[in-house]
């Protein structure tokens, strides 16, 4: 199965950029989706296929994919950015998704 | 606007077999040529994919569940169905379930089951 490495905190000052890194074997090839999560609640798409944003997401949210590592970018981090981040893609060799271990993003 | 809605029981005995439905609201579950999905979450850990029903009424499963899941569509009732059987400890999570179209949204709210005597 595909594995998907993420870091499993990061910081962050408010008003600074965050980023989420989601590692894999050339995830470049791939689409990657990212989910936030926040205590309690389920799981909100925030991104997919890289870079795209649902509609009603900040464009705060940003995300970016080459090589082996793809990114979640949220510039201006405020207190309600924290949160647990989830990046998913989907397997083609086995058609099925595999998602992160998740990344708790701590607002400072 | 599509919404999900997870129902069943919270409380299943060891042994015995998870059961939850999925009711779809604000669309039809038959249209658009969409998967169907159930996602897990255990106590303080990570999210864990169940299995998907295709729109064809296939179904793919995460193999380390596959002995024990089924996942069903009632396309008279707009819901889609759960079902886990010999249960432990292990299985007590959220549950979810939530719309496939390469990535998961809507999701449901989740609910908790416990696996417990």
């Amino acid at each position: 199965s595909y594995v998907l490495t993420q870091p499993p905190s990061v910081s962050v000052a408010p008003g600074q950029t965050a980023r989420i890194t989601c590692g894999g074997n050339n995830i470049g090839s791939k689409s990657v989706h990212w989910y936030q999560q926040k205590p309690g609640q389920a799981p909100v798409l925030v991104v997919y296929d890289d870079s795209d944003r649902p509609s009603g997401i900040p464009e705060r949210f940003s995300g970016s994919n080459s090589g082996n590592t793809a990114t979640l970018t949220i510039s201006r981090v405020e207190a309600g950015d924290e949160a647990d981040y989830y990046c998913q893609v989907w397997d083609s060799s086995s058609d099925h998704p595999a998602f992160g271990g998740g990344t708790k993003l701590t607002v400072l | 606007q599509l919404q999900l809605q997870e129902s069943g029981s919270g409380l299943v005995k060891p042994s015995q077999t998870l059961s939850l439905t999925c009711a779809v609201s604000g669309g039809s579950i038959s249209s658009g040529g969409y998967s169907w999905s159930w996602i897990r979450q255990p106590p303080g850990k990570g999210l864990e994919w169940i299995g998907y029903i295709y729109h064809s009424g296939s179904t793919y499963y995460n193999p380390s569940l596959k002995s024990r899941v089924t996942i069903s569509v009632d396309r008279s009732k707009n819901q889609f169905s759960l079902k886990l059987s010999s249960v432990t400890a292990a299985d007590t999570a959220v549950y979810y379930c939530a719309r496939v179209d390469g990535w998961f949204d809507p999701w449901g709210q989740g609910t908790l089951v416990t696996v417990s005597s």
